[in-house]
């Protein structure tokens, strides 16, 4: 089993509200990812970090923010949440295994914001 | 287009049965590939990478075909707990970001 943990499992949280999505990985990896996904649709990448201090914006659009201060730790913040953040975010870490980089997912984040 | 499309479905399979589909990318650089499960609310979880010259995992059979640009995953003899959501995800290298297909959903009824 990976060793990759997000908390809260499930959010629900008032319009306007600043939150953060924790992420840690135990395993060292250098790559973390955030995606995002809604019910019954496809993963969606909205950040990622290759390591310390480096953080990338990813292939859909978020007003959220991330930041990588330590190896383990990659956690999501959205300053003013807003209904059209409702969604899964799902937290990953990467690591190369011969030829192959395999991902490790964390459990999720549901958020529901009213 | 999307770098890496799937069927959605859902294939609707009898208990027993075998089911294959497909997953088709349109980056001739890509070189690895592999099939993730997810299961309804859950995360995602690897369930085979996809070697070149194919391979088999139980009753799970994944094909690589780079002349056409799609790889396949076969399910034989389908159990109830093979129902989910099967995600093909495919990268250019190792170390490069891994992007994923939208999924596509098996039902497996009795």
């Amino acid at each position: 089993e990976a060793d990759i943990y997000q908390t809260p499992r499930y959010l629900v949280i008032g319009t306007g509200k600043k939150i953060t999505l924790e992420c840690s990985q135990t395993m060292g990896h250098d790559k973390m990812y955030w995606y995002q996904q809604d019910p019954g649709m496809e993963l969606h990448l909205i950040h990622y970090s290759y390591g310390v201090n480096s953080t990338e914006k990813g292939d859909l659009s978020s007003e959220s923010t991330v930041s990588r201060i330590r190896t383990e730790h990659f956690p999501l913040t959205l300053e003013s949440a807003r209904p059209s953040h409702t969604s899964q975010y799902l937290c990953a870490s990467s690591a190369r295994q011969g030829v192959w980089e395999k991902l490790f997912f964390g459990s999720g984040t549901q958020l529901s914001v009213l | 287009r999307k770098e890496v499309e799937q069927d959605p479905g859902p294939f609707n399979v009898p208990e027993g049965a075998t089911v294959a589909f497909n997953c088709t990318y349109s980056n001739s650089a890509s070189q690895s590939f592999f099939w993730y499960r997810q299961d309804c609310r859950k995360e995602p979880k690897l369930l085979m990478s996809v070697y070149s010259s194919g391979n088999e995992d139980g009753r799970f059979t994944a094909q690589l075909n780079r002349a056409s640009q799609y790889i396949s995953l076969l399910i034989r003899d389908s159990k109830l707990s093979d129902s989910a959501t099967y995600l093909c995800v495919v990268s250019e290298a190792a170390g490069n970001k891994l992007t994923f297909g939208g999924g596509t959903r098996v039902l497996v009824k009795p």
